[in-house]
């Protein structure tokens, strides 16, 4: 059964642009989570999307969005983007949400922004 | 952001030593998972532990849910060059729907 795969692995953007980020998760999971990672922050819970619902949140600004299709694949958008948004973003996916599940990883998408 | 605190922050050991580390919570946790993550990849899943007390193992690695509920530790015995890595704790308490992360060990093996 194939990991979860996100794309692109590897960006650089230029403050003020906007990126989207994709993650499909693995077959038969239906809950996608998102997670913000830096050196100095370690890992930081973005959101979560079930059933194409955003069923959780974490404490970021509103240029992070996301959304969740049909097929569970998920994207995360952010806006007008800052020196401090470059990081390491990782999907997780699992059967169940809330948490109530095993997450699985995804290899991350380095995002530079210069 | 909120994190567990896990301990110790980093690890040099030699060959074949046996590796111990922690993971505490200020709050019971009902799920505890182990994760290790190398350079430029995500976590993967090394335990998961759903009840106080439970020791489960993989391999080299044994962690237990510790009684209390608070803590959880990882253990790797007769550690060997590829165990190098970041080792990453998580943890879910009832009533809440993420799971918050640890700090990281980094483990770093000499030959």
């Amino acid at each position: 059964k194939a990991g979860v795969t996100q794309t692109p692995r590897y960006l650089i953007k230029t403050r003020g642009q906007q990126v989207t980020l994709s993650c499909s998760p693995i077959s038969g999971h239906r809950s996608v989570s998102w997670y913000q990672q830096t050196p100095g922050q370690g890992l930081q819970f973005l959101f979560e999307y079930f059933s194409e619902t955003q069923r959780n949140k974490g404490n970021f600004p509103g240029r992070f969005s996301g959304r969740q299709f049909s097929n569970s694949r998920s994207e995360m958008n952010v806006s007008t983007l800052e020196l401090g948004d470059s990081a390491l973003y990782l999907c997780a996916s699992s059967l169940s949400p809330g948490g109530t599940d095993t997450q699985y990883f995804g290899p991350g998408t380095r995002l530079t922004v210069l | 952001g909120q994190q567990l605190n896990q301990s110790p922050q980093s690890m040099f050991i030699q060959e074949g030593e046996d590796v111990s580390m922690n993971c505490t919570s200020s709050s019971i946790f009902n799920t505890w998972l182990w994760y290790k993550q190398e350079p430029g990849e995500g976590p993967v899943l090394l335990i998961a532990l759903y009840k106080a007390g439970e020791l489960t193992s993989n391999g080299r690695l044994t962690a237990q849910f510790g009684i209390t509920r608070k803590d959880s530790f990882l253990n790797i015995s007769a550690s060997i060059p590829s165990d190098v890595g970041i080792y990453f704790c998580a943890g879910r308490s009832s009533g809440t729907y993420k799971y918050i992360f640890g700090t990281g060990t980094r483990l770093k093996v000499l030959a």
